[in-house]
């Protein structure tokens, strides 16, 4: 069973679309994550977010928002799609109460912007 | 400033070599600290967490030093398998208590027959 899986693994779009990126975990981990990895294989976080805290990087644009309809998902919106959109984008997830703990990643969405 | 630093490399050592990587962190509040790896166009996936004491598993070695923000990874004997990105990480948790992993840029290590 995939611990923490995100749908789509590849996504092509035009520019101006909207688009959502799907991210479940069955690790019953409390704190779920986005990240964002460049061309230059950087790997930046988004957003963190439990049932408490939502912690937004500030350099992360407002066209980027996480939508949470339950503590196993967290999906990424993002509208407007641009050029320097295109990543590949990473959801993870793990505990709260550990301090060591483990994050888990999926496998990655390749998001090409055209 | 980026939470934390690494050589990129490439590094490309022959087999059986012993590698060593290096990384800082600029956050004293930093409060734990790992190495991931992560394989051409996978996740990265957790190596090994790194302990005050330091820590090793097998042929990897991980050590920490507070008083300079410095983690360090050593890997002896290195296989053909050992070739990926590895990845500094530390945790600084939030107000609330919640865990923010941030992540370097990533050694690349290649490992040469």
């Amino acid at each position: 069973d995939t611990a923490v899986s995100q749908t789509p693994k590849y996504l092509v779009t035009q520019m101006g679309n909207d688009k959502s990126i799907k991210c479940e975990q069955n690790l019953g981990h409390d704190t779920m994550y986005w990240y964002k990895q460049d061309s230059k294989k950087f790997l930046k976080i988004m957003f963190s977010y439990n049932n408490k805290e939502l912690i937004i990087n500030e350099t992360v644009p407002n066209r980027f928002s996480p939508k949470s309809p339950d503590k196993a998902h967290l999906n990424l919106h993002i509208n407007s799609l641009e050029l320097g959109d295109s990543a590949v984008y990473f959801c993870a997830s793990s505990l709260q109460k550990a301090l060591a703990s483990e994050a888990f990643f999926g496998q990655g969405t390749r998001l090409t912007v055209v | 400033r980026k939470e934390v630093e690494q050589d990129p490399g490439p590094f490309n050592v022959p087999e059986g070599a012993t590698v060593a990587f290096n990384c800082t962190y600029s956050n004293s509040a930093s409060q734990s600290f790992f190495w991931y790896r992560q394989d051409c166009r996978k996740e990265p996936k957790l190596l090994m967490s790194v302990y005050s004491s330091g820590n090793e598993d097998g042929r990897f070695t991980a050590q920490l030093n507070r008083a300079s923000q410095y983690i360090s990874l050593l890997i002896r004997d290195s296989k053909l398998s050992d070739s990926a990105t590895y990845l500094c990480v530390v945790n600084i948790r939030g107000g609330t208590g919640a865990n923010n992993l941030f992540f370097g840029t990533g050694t690349r290590l290649t490992v040469i027959p």
